[in-house]
């Protein structure tokens, strides 16, 4: 079946725009995570959805991003007036209910010039 | 609040090496452990879990992982690796429910032939 897609698969954006970037869960999960993964580096984990609860917001590194899901389906994460440090590949994952295995998408390799 | 740790950053062995990678996890509680790998370039995959049952738990590629409850541990172990097998693993603890899980930051393995 359909695995989790990401959109754009690269994005390159001048400092000080906006992007929004999207994840297509697999059907049914009703679990969804946004990670940031700098070159190099971990995954740092930024937004985490569970069905209709408050999403746990935790690892949102500033105001400048915020992100949205519309019931158990599409997510997208929006970053405002971009810095250079938010180069990065941004990941989503989902899961099924009552928590298991992750399923990655492809990320969104994002560049801020 | 729960945490995961993988002590190794950076690890290199030569072909045929036995392989143990670190993770110890801090959570009083029932735990679901995986481990996840990345390989250059491709998507985050999941190559082994433990829910229940038998502590040792094989996954795909050789690797296997063992769960000791009274260390707090799920280290992964391969008794030889092969140069393909160089890659990031990452450790993650899901306690269940709809607590979100959470990742070590990951170890980097490189197998030289």
């Amino acid at each position: 079946g359909a695995g989790v897609s990401q959109s754009p698969s690269n994005k390159v954006t001048e400092k000080g725009k906006d992007v929004e970037l999207r994840c297509d869960p697999i059907s049914g999960h009703t679990a969804l995570y946004w990670y940031r993964q700098r070159l190099g580096q971990g995954l740092e984990f930024l937004i985490y959805f569970q069905g209709n609860s408050a999403p746990d917001k935790s690892g949102l590194p500033s105001d400048r991003f915020s992100a949205e899901r519309t019931g158990e389906s599409v997510s997208t994460l929006t970053i405002q007036r971009t810095q250079q440090e938010d180069s990065a590949v941004y990941l989503c994952a989902s899961s099924p209910p009552m928590g298991g295995e992750q399923y990655f998408g492809p990320g969104t390799r994002l560049t801020v010039t | 609040a729960q945490s995961v740790s993988q002590h190794n950053h950076h690890v290199i062995l030569s072909e045929a090496a036995s392989l143990e990678l670190g993770c110890n996890y801090s959570y009083g509680g029932t735990v679901n452990l995986f481990w996840y790998v990345q390989y250059p370039g491709q998507h985050l995959q999941l190559l082994l879990k433990y829910f229940s049952g038998d502590p040792l738990v094989k996954g795909i590629k050789g690797f296997e992982a063992e769960f000791i409850k009274s260390k707090f541990s799920f280290n992964l172990r391969k008794p030889s690796v092969q140069w393909s097998d160089t890659a990031e693993y990452f450790c993650a603890l899901d306690t269940g429910g709809y607590q979100k899980v959470t990742f070590g930051t990951g170890t980097k393995l490189q197998v030289i032939p």
